[in-house]
């Protein structure tokens, strides 16, 4: 069975950091690429970033470039969201996504962590 | 990148046909066929139910089909059920390597 368990979320204040983490499992991760996506409380979905199968490209959302780092460890299985210089706007559940680059679509998800910027 | 357009609401009753609308742009829809749609419930991961266009992954009823026209893509559902009652998003490539989402849709049945 493919799983994806998303960790790591936590309350931050503005400015702050976090790391999340994605574990996989039930398929060959380092045969996929990998994306996070974002769902702010009461939203619509947001792409964040992808990782391509070698982690050899990384592409971002603009309100995410230069703040966040997307990053996998192949060996362990996991994808990782690097998130520093945090918003209120960053406010969101964020979900990993396995994706299908050749079709654009993600066909697995996990079922995401809370990331909350407040004071 | 601004996100695709869809209509916040569309209601149907049981057995009816809906067809809910994502419009894009020359530089997103319009240039690709990576146009997918995902179903999602209260509280749950997103689920994807068409994927190019109008391709649909094993286990997804056949009463979801999409299409599209240039700029704009559509999902219809067909017979309508109870279990339909979800936010249903389209997303879109755009510039070969990101991904744009829908507005999002609440589907009332």
């Amino acid at each position: 069975e493919i799983q994806l368990v998303e960790s790591g979320g936590d309350l931050v204040q503005p400015g702050g950091s976090l790391r999340l983490s994605c574990a996989a499992s039930g398929f060959t991760f380092g045969s996929y690429w990998m994306s996070w996506v974002r769902q702010a409380p009461g939203k619509g979905l947001e792409w964040v970033a992808n990782i391509n199968e070698y982690g050899s490209q990384k592409y971002y959302v603009d309100s995410v470039k230069g703040r966040f780092t997307i990053s996998r460890d192949d060996a362990k299985k996991a994808l990782y969201l690097q998130m520093n210089s945090l918003r209120v706007e960053d406010t969101s559940v964020y979900y990993c996504a396995r994706e299908w680059e050749l079709e654009g679509r993600f066909d697995y998800w996990g079922q995401g962590t809370l990331v909350t910027v407040s004071t | 990148q601004s996100a695709l357009t869809q209509p916040a609401s569309v209601s149907g009753s049981p057995g009816q046909s809906i067809t809910i609308s994502c419009i894009g742009t020359s530089s997103d829809v319009g240039n690709y066929n990576h146009v997918s749609w995902y179903q999602q419930h209260p509280g749950k991961a997103p689920k994807v139910i068409i994927y190019e266009v109008s391709k649909r992954p094993a286990m997804i009823s056949n009463r979801f089909s999409g299409s599209k026209s240039g700029n704009t893509a559509s999902l219809t559902i067909s017979g309508l059920q109870a279990e339909d009652e979800a936010d249903y998003y389209c997303s879109s490539h755009v510039g070969a390597t990101n991904y744009v989402f829908g507005t999002g849709t609440k589907v009332t049945v």
